[in-house]
């Protein structure tokens, strides 16, 4: 499983727009890029999921560059409600195990 | 969407006691679930997976006798800790896995205290 690494928090102003970039140098050929949000004392939510170059949904968007040794979470807008901790994975199908690094701790500011 | 549930949300247990929590996918099967104990303010730790029909494989350090994991049905898996004591207080939480690559379905977790 390829070790990810992420800035341990962030800070940032409501309205405007976040990215957090997750490293994983060792990213393999299989692997998928997940990034999952969690609130206190809640369990982790899936955000988005890609492969690679781009993917969009309706609260995020994922940029995967064409060497895949990392990614970015962007967040447009952030509101309150977003302060939480944002854990990025990068694994395969079907893998039996499941490893959360140490993940980024976004504050939003009024 | 798919959702799974945990039971209890929370529970409050005497030292030496055992505790029980139940993990289901509430509209999907899942073959494999998995376990994870999350400390305060720290990321979660995978314990074991457990898998419908055969023994729950555990991660290292991860008594298997004290944590047992029974995945009952393809939509249930349990989580029983015994003889609890109060270093097990922690925050567990289950997932399971469905489509492709690591979507993750959590459940909401199990707040336990043992007193």
């Amino acid at each position: 499983l390829a070790k990810t690494t992420q800035p341990i928090s962030m800070d940032s102003y409501e309205g405007q727009e976040v990215n957090i970039t997750c490293s994983h140098n060792n990213i393999a050929t299989n692997d998928y890029i997940t990034w999952y949000q969690q609130f206190p004392s809640q369990g982790p939510r899936f955000i988005i999921q890609g492969y690679k170059t781009k993917v969009t949904n309706e609260v995020a968007s994922l940029f995967i560059p064409a060497d895949r040794k990392s990614s970015t979470l962007s967040l447009p807008r952030v509101s309150l409600s977003d302060t939480a901790v944002y854990y990025c994975l990068v694994g395969q199908t079907g893998a039996n195990n499941l490893f959360f690094g140490t993940g980024t701790r976004l504050t939003v500011i009024p | 969407g798919a959702v799974v549930s945990q039971h209890p949300s929370r529970v409050i247990c005497k030292s030496g006691t055992s505790v029980k929590i139940e993990c289901r996918s509430l509209d999907f099967q899942a073959t494999t679930m998995f376990w994870y104990r999350q400390f305060p303010k720290q990321s979660l730790m995978l314990m074991a997976t457990s898998n419908e029909g055969s023994k729950a494989t555990y991660e290292q350090g991860v008594e298997k006798d004290k944590f047992l994991i029974n995945h009952a049905s393809l939509t249930l898996s349990t989580l029983t800790v015994t003889s609890a004591h109060p270093e097990d207080s922690s925050f567990y939480i289950c997932s399971a896995p469905r489509g492709q690559g690591w979507e993750q379905y959590f459940g909401p977790g199990t707040r336990l205290t043992v007193t």
